[in-house]
């Protein structure tokens, strides 16, 4: 069966920090990965999409970018955190082109910027 | 641009009733619709998908049902049981299966 896992669960940065959430699938492969955000009374918003190895798709003009150097990891970064960048952080993964595109979520990264 | 619009925001009902959420959306040129529900502070658990070619999918106490014509889309919760209370949410993809979702409904189920 396939499970998706996302860490760290929590993070606490401060203001201008770097930051690194990563997202790994398993059980299958070439997988579409999507990273969303959840913040407070905003509803979830897609951030990034990838549907192969190094092809990243940008949703939201923003501070933070996406990397997905192997075909079932999939990495949020910024060099320099926000406080806007708070929020919830869900990595979803889906079958490739052709199938009915069911996304499953991991349990998601808190983030904290103060 | 595709909005969804889930109503009520908030629902609290006695165990045992039967309820129903609802979910709109602006553009019915939709690839399927997805039913998720999210407990505090976890993540999203897939409830029922719908292709845009199907009107309804059952999985035990729940059932959704899709009129693309009308944009909308309706959760039936069957005999709710405290272990219900959670948000509930809706989302819809294009052909590229990026979700868009709606604000969500929370429900409590009361004993």
């Amino acid at each position: 069966s396939q499970t998706i896992h996302q860490w760290p669960a929590t993070l606490v940065q401060p203001v201008g920090s770097p930051l690194s959430l990563e997202c790994t699938v398993e059980g299958t492969s070439n997988p579409n990965l999507y990273w969303y955000r959840q913040a407070a009374g905003r509803g979830l918003q897609l951030l990034f999409y990838s549907v192969g190895i190094g092809q990243i798709s940008s949703e939201v003009p923003q501070n933070l970018s996406a990397s997905r150097p192997q075909d079932r990891q999939f990495i949020l970064s910024s060099k320099k955190l926000l406080l806007s960048d708070s929020g919830f952080y869900l990595c979803a993964w889906s079958a490739g082109s052709g199938a009915s595109y069911e996304q499953y979520f991991g349990p998601g990264t808190r983030l904290t910027v103060t | 641009k595709q909005e969804v619009t889930q109503i009520p925001a908030a629902l609290s009902v006695p165990e045992g009733e039967n309820l129903v959420l609802n979910c709109s959306f602006t553009d019915s040129a939709i690839y399927n619709l997805q039913w998720f529900r999210q407990d505090p502070g976890k993540g999203l658990t897939s409830l029922l998908l719908i292709q845009s070619s199907q009107r309804e999918q059952t999985s035990g106490r729940l059932n959704a049902s899709l009129d693309k014509s009308s944009g909308r889309s309706t959760l039936y919760i069957a005999a709710s049981q405290p272990g219900d209370s959670a948000t509930y949410l809706c989302a819809v993809s294009g052909n590229t299966g990026k979700l868009i979702f709606g604000q969500g409904t929370t429900l409590q189920v009361k004993p």
